[in-house]
């Protein structure tokens, strides 16, 4: 069970150029999000996908695109990467539980290091 | 989401309890208060939540006050490992998109 998994882990772009950053969850969740998270700074939505075949936007959502591919993918696009875009990426994915009291938990994964030049 | 304010920075002596304080003195009555940590360079993880009785799994304590307007994440015996970014958050677990809204956080250091 490996969880949330991201590809890849570190990235150098120049300016312009268009990338995909890949993320697959194995915990069966509906929802998916797409972070970023600048130095010494929190994390802030990007886009979120509250179920397979649903997309919405988060908070930051411009010069990206999303795909929710299936329930286990979702990948966020940069079709030309910017200065701007320079940050660690993170991945997470949750699932309701109703039991005992309603629960939302989001797991994380590991971030992908983005740089562009 | 309520806003959440919390010291910056704090330090324990290994073996000892840490005592995070938060405050949020504008969280309404659906909101719940949700801890994640954030261990250098890795992704945020989660610790606890509650609405507004105490609660305590196997990583820590969350005491809320009465009148919900501060709350404090206790971890029992801290240890090294526990060197992090703590984040406070306030939400609704029926917002749109259940964004997590990170502030500031507490970056707590553990010393031997």
């Amino acid at each position: 069970n490996a969880g949330v998994t991201q590809t890849p882990k570190f990235q150098v772009l120049k300016t312009g150029q268009s990338m995909t950053l890949q993320c697959a969850q194995d915990m069966n969740h509906n929802s998916m999000y797409w972070y970023r998270q600048d130095p010494g700074m929190g994390l802030r939505l990007i886009y979120y996908s509250a179920s397979e075949g649903t997309t919405d936007k988060g908070e930051v959502p411009n010069g990206y695109n999303v795909s929710r591919l299936n329930k286990r993918e979702f990948s966020l696009r940069l079709e030309s990467a910017a200065p701007s875009q320079t940050s660690v990426y993170f991945c997470a994915s949750s699932e309701w539980v109703r039991a005992g009291g309603p629960k939302e938990t989001q797991y994380f994964g590991p971030g992908t290091r983005l740089l562009v030049l | 989401d309520a806003k959440t304010t919390q010291p910056p920075s704090m330090d324990c002596a290994e073996g000892r309890a840490a005592n995070l304080p938060c405050n949020h003195s504008t969280i309404s009555g659906n909101e719940y208060v949700y801890w994640y940590r954030q261990i250098h360079s890795q992704g945020p993880q989660y610790i606890i939540h509650g609405l507004k009785n105490n609660e305590t799994n196997e990583m820590a304590s969350l005491i809320i006050t009465e009148d919900r307007k501060s709350s404090t994440l206790i971890l029992p015996h801290a240890t090294l490992r526990d060197t992090a970014v703590y984040y406070c958050i306030v939400r609704s677990l029926y917002n749109a998109g259940n964004m997590l809204t990170f502030g500031g956080g507490t970056r707590l250091m553990v010393k031997p």
